[in-house]
């Protein structure tokens, strides 16, 4: 069954500091990789897709993300976190060339950004 | 602005009433998307619809039914058959044969 694996439930950085947060993801298919972000009580915002080609893409607000195939993963980084960046972020994977454009969620990340 | 309106943000109800949500989306998105939050739950499919007059069930769609009539609009009834309504729900659209989906502020439920 697909299934994502976002490993860390919460983690705290320090404003300036880099960021790395994990995902993992279990897919038969090709799949397409999404990053979301969420502030309290709002909806999702993608951050940054990955369908094809360079395995590093770049995303809004100084977001990455790398897709390694060999290890089934698609983690987020930023180099220098920002205050503004403590949010809940889910990684998301979905089908190439799929019927439905159904999407599946991981469990989310919560940021804390320490000043 | 294109994008995707929920209404109303938060929604207070009487535990065993009837509840509908609203969403519309002014993208030009054929696919539309209704999920369930819950703390450390991540997002949960509950129906989707990839063109007007039909949808499907997602993983929770007991003691919930939409209707898709309109492209733009795509309501969620909660109905008094769920039996744990208060959540958080969003509701979502893409273009259909692309996979990333664009979000609604989100309607937060409450049942008592």
């Amino acid at each position: 069954a697909q299934s994502v694996t976002q490993p860390d439930i919460h983690i705290t950085v320090s404003e300036g500091a880099s960021l790395e947060l994990r995902c993992n993801y279990s897919y038969g298919a090709t799949p397409y990789l999404f990053w979301y972000v969420q502030s309290p009580g709002q909806g999702l915002q993608l951050l940054l897709k990955y369908f094809s080609g360079d395995t590093l893409v770049q995303g809004i607000k100084g977001f990455e993300a790398e897709f390694k195939r060999s290890q089934s993963s698609f983690n987020l980084r930023k180099p220098s976190v920002h205050w503004s960046d403590a949010a809940e972020y889910f990684c998301a994977v979905g089908e190439i060339g799929g019927s439905q454009g159904n999407l599946i969620f991981g469990k989310g990340t919560k940021l804390s950004v320490k000043p | 602005d294109g994008g995707i309106t929920q209404s109303p943000k938060y929604l207070f109800r009487k535990e065993g009433q009837n509840v509908t949500l609203s969403c519309e989306q002014n993208l030009n998105h054929d696919a539309m998307y209704w999920y369930r939050q819950d703390p450390g739950q991540g997002l949960r499919l509950i129906y989707y619809s990839q063109i007007v007059n039909d949808f499907q069930k997602g993983d929770i769609a007991e003691g919930y039914s939409v209707s898709r009539e309109k492209k733009e609009s795509f309501p969620l009834t909660v109905t008094s058959a769920q039996k744990n309504p208060t959540a958080f729900y969003l509701c979502a659209s893409s273009i259909a044969d692309r996979g990333e989906q664009y979000f609604g502020p989100g309607t937060r439920l409450t049942v008592t």
